[in-house]
């Protein structure tokens, strides 16, 4: 399964809406999962199983999506949500799993 | 505090080996699967391979598989790589994670494969 994300960049200002999408080339159920990379930092887990907010990320971030197609949601941007993004998914068989190319949130 | 610290990287020469190491702290990984993730400089995360909490399933990249052996000792809480024929397309930093979905991540190593 091949993961494409769109756009590559988004630039947006504090306080807009950021609406990320995530496209996979056949259906991948509900294992769809969001990470956030800040530079130099390790990946955070966002979101799992499509709309599960992981602990302690904020109400502001919201996945949804089915299928083929998904949506990452970040409301209100704040400076220390730009960062790139990233989709994954997890095959069944063969037990594979692929992250997308990522969408980077620029300021 | 759940903590994942690699070690093990390096330079190494086209053709080389290296064994990587991730040790955990603040949590026992027999109960997780775990994983190795890698990400090439300025590119994106690439997923490595996986091993089931017991040790038993191990699954890989195409791009690794035979090269690579994930490997595990849940007595010393550790997580293992080794890495054989490594080519200039393996230099990456090396993040070990830990959880289905992944939740926690080290905070990597880097391998450069270079002559």
């Amino acid at each position: 399964i091949v993961l494409t994300q769109s756009p590559a960049t988004l630039s947006l200002s504090p306080g807009e809406r950021a609406t990320l999408s995530c496209r996979a080339s056949q259906s991948v159920g509900s294992y769809l999962a969001w990470y956030q990379q800040r530079p130099g930092q390790a990946p955070r887990l966002l979101i799992y199983d499509v709309s599960n907010r992981a602990t302690g990320i904020p109400a502001k971030f919201s996945g949804s999506g089915s299928g083929t197609d998904f949506t990452l949601t970040i409301d209100s941007l704040e400076p220390e949500d730009f960062a790139v993004y990233y989709c994954q998914q997890r095959n069944r068989w063969p037990p594979l799993f692929t992250f997308g190319p990522g969408t980077r949130v620029d300021v | 505090e759940v903590q994942l610290v690699e070690s093990g990287g390096g330079l190494v020469q086209p053709g080389g080996s290296l064994r990587l190491s991730c040790a955990a702290s603040g949590f026992t990984i027999r109960s997780y699967w775990m994983h190795w993730v890698r990400q090439a400089p300025g590119k994106g995360l690439v997923w490595v391979s996986r091993i089931s909490s017991d040790g038993i399933i191990t699954s890989y990249a195409d791009s690794v598989k035979g090269r690579f052996t994930i490997s595990r000792n849940n007595a010393k809480n550790t997580l293992y790589l080794q890495m054989n024929s490594l080519t200039a397309d393996d230099t990456a930093v090396y993040y070990c994670a830990s959880g289905q979905p992944i939740r926690d991540w080290g905070q990597g190593t880097l391998v450069t494969v270079s002559s």
